[in-house]
């Protein structure tokens, strides 16, 4: 069956470092990309998405994400964090199979610290 | 203002009793679907209909029901025979294929 995981469960950083949360899912076919965020209190929110063309992908809010097809795998990068990126990470995939059909990961608990 | 209404926000049940949770979209979406989230488990998919009059089970259905009569509202029944339904509820909605916007959930708690 198709899974998705995110090793890292809970990331605790100071203000201005810079973040890489890991994502990696395992379908061998075309994919679609997302992740996602939950701010405290707040509803979840698409951060970027992958559906295909240039595999570095903008978001909001500075955020990144690089599709490695070889490595099946779509980490989330931000060059310098702040304070109020502390929230919840969820990477997610669909399969071109089955379209409707979202693969969430277990998600990522990230903390800053000012 | 278009979006995803889910409610009520907190709601109590006692053990035994069926309960409704609300889902209502005004984004003109096709497919709507219903998450349950758990601390360390992510979102895990419940149920989810791509037309009105038609859904499909995800990987956890059981104890579960729905309901698309309309296409704005998926109302999710939660049975009693759901094992461990103190959870976060989510409904989501999008186009066919596109990404999905998510409501800002209910939180139920049985006792």
């Amino acid at each position: 069956a198709q899974s998705v995981s995110q090793h890292n469960h809970h990331v605790i950083l100071s203000e201005a470092a810079s973040l890489e949360l890991g994502c990696n899912y395992s379908y061998g076919g075309t994919v679609n990309l997302f992740w996602y965020v939950q701010y405290p209190g707040q509803h979840l929110q698409l951060l970027l998405k992958y559906f295909s063309g240039d595999p570095l992908v903008k978001g909001i809010k500075g955020f990144e994400a690089e599709f490695i097809k070889s490595k099946f795998s779509f980490n989330l990068r931000k060059p310098s964090v702040q304070w109020s990126d502390t929230a919840e990470y969820f990477c997610a995939v669909k399969n071109q199979y089955n379209t409707d059909k979202l693969i969430f990961g277990t998600g990522t608990r990230l903390q800053v610290f000012p | 203002d278009g979006g995803i209404t889910q409610s009520p926000k907190y709601l109590f049940r006692k053990e035994g009793q069926n309960v409704t949770l609300s889902c209502e979209q005004n984004l003109n979406h096709d497919a709507m679907y219903w998450y349950r989230q758990d601390p360390g488990q992510g979102l895990r998919l419940i149920y989810y209909s791509q037309i009105v009059n038609d859904f499909q089970k995800g990987d956890i259905a059981e104890g579960y029901s729905v309901s698309r009569e309309k296409k704005e509202s998926f109302p999710l029944t939660v049975t009693s025979a759901q094992k461990n339904p103190t959870a976060f509820y989510l409904c989501a909605s999008s186009y066919r294929a596109g990404e999905q916007y998510f409501g800002p959930g209910t939180r139920l708690t049985v006792t």
